[in-house]
């Protein structure tokens, strides 16, 4: 069965540094995986997809990820926080077996501190 | 293009009371997922529906809740004699048709919740 491990519950880092939110996944078929970002009482937006094309997975707002199969990682990360950024971020897989559901992990919260 | 919209946006019930959550999708799609959010975690997976049919209801609690997604109108999350346990956001998404095969993914476009309060 597929599922996804967020490693951080919660993360805070400075504007301006580098933002890092850990994903790993385990999956027995060749995974789609994603990231998406709820701001406060908000609904949710896709930031990225990967879906077996290039493992360096541009997204919007400056983020981008990495897949590694090797290390069965999906890391989100940014070079540079803005305060714009402070929201819950879930990564998710979907299995290619069964794409009508996607499993999500439990969210990363990141702080941005002024 | 409007997006996925759900109504209420906060709904309130009593225990023992129903509630019923609505979902229109988005222009043009004719799938839609039903997911539940409760405080602190992330998004379970409830129900996925086509027009008039259930596809995948692996999610959905055996007792109290259902769904529809009629040929006319929104889908809707019925959920009856609602206890405290209930209380949490509802996510509904929707997608195109699949264009790729069974074993494609198509996005799914979120709207924003209902969040249920059972007093």
């Amino acid at each position: 069965a597929q599922s996804v491990t967020q490693l951080d519950s919660h993360v805070s880092v400075s504007e301006g540094t580098p933002v890092l939110l850990r994903c790993n996944y385990s999956s027995s078929y060749s995974p789609s995986l994603f990231w998406y970002v709820q701001h406060p009482n908000k609904g949710l937006q896709l930031l990225l997809k990967y879906t077996s094309a290039a493992t360096l997975v541009k997204g919007i707002n400056g983020f981008e990820a990495e897949f590694k199969k090797s290390e069965t990682s999906f890391h989100l990360t940014k070079p540079s926080a803005h305060m714009s950024d402070a929201a819950e971020y879930f990564c998710v897989v979907s299995d290619s077996s069964s794409a009508s559901k996607i499993i999500f992990g439990s969210g990363t919260r990141l702080s941005i501190r002024p | 293009n409007a997006g996925v919209m759900q109504n209420p946006r906060h709904l309130v019930r009593r225990r023992g009371q129903e509630a019923r959550l609505r979902c229109s999708p988005m222009k043009g799609h004719s799938h839609v997922y039903w997911y539940r959010q409760l405080p602190e975690e992330g998004l379970k997976f409830m129900v996925y529906l086509q027009k008039e049919n259930i596809i995948d209801e692996s999610g959905m609690p055996k007792e109290r809740f259902s769904a529809e997604f009629p040929k006319e109108g929104p889908s809707i999350l019925r959920i009856q004699q609602v206890v405290r346990g209930d209380s949490a956001a509802y996510f509904c998404a929707s997608s195109p048709p699949r264009a790729g095969g069974r074993s494609s993914y198509n996005e799914q476009f979120f709207g924003p919740g209902t969040r249920l309060t059972v007093l």
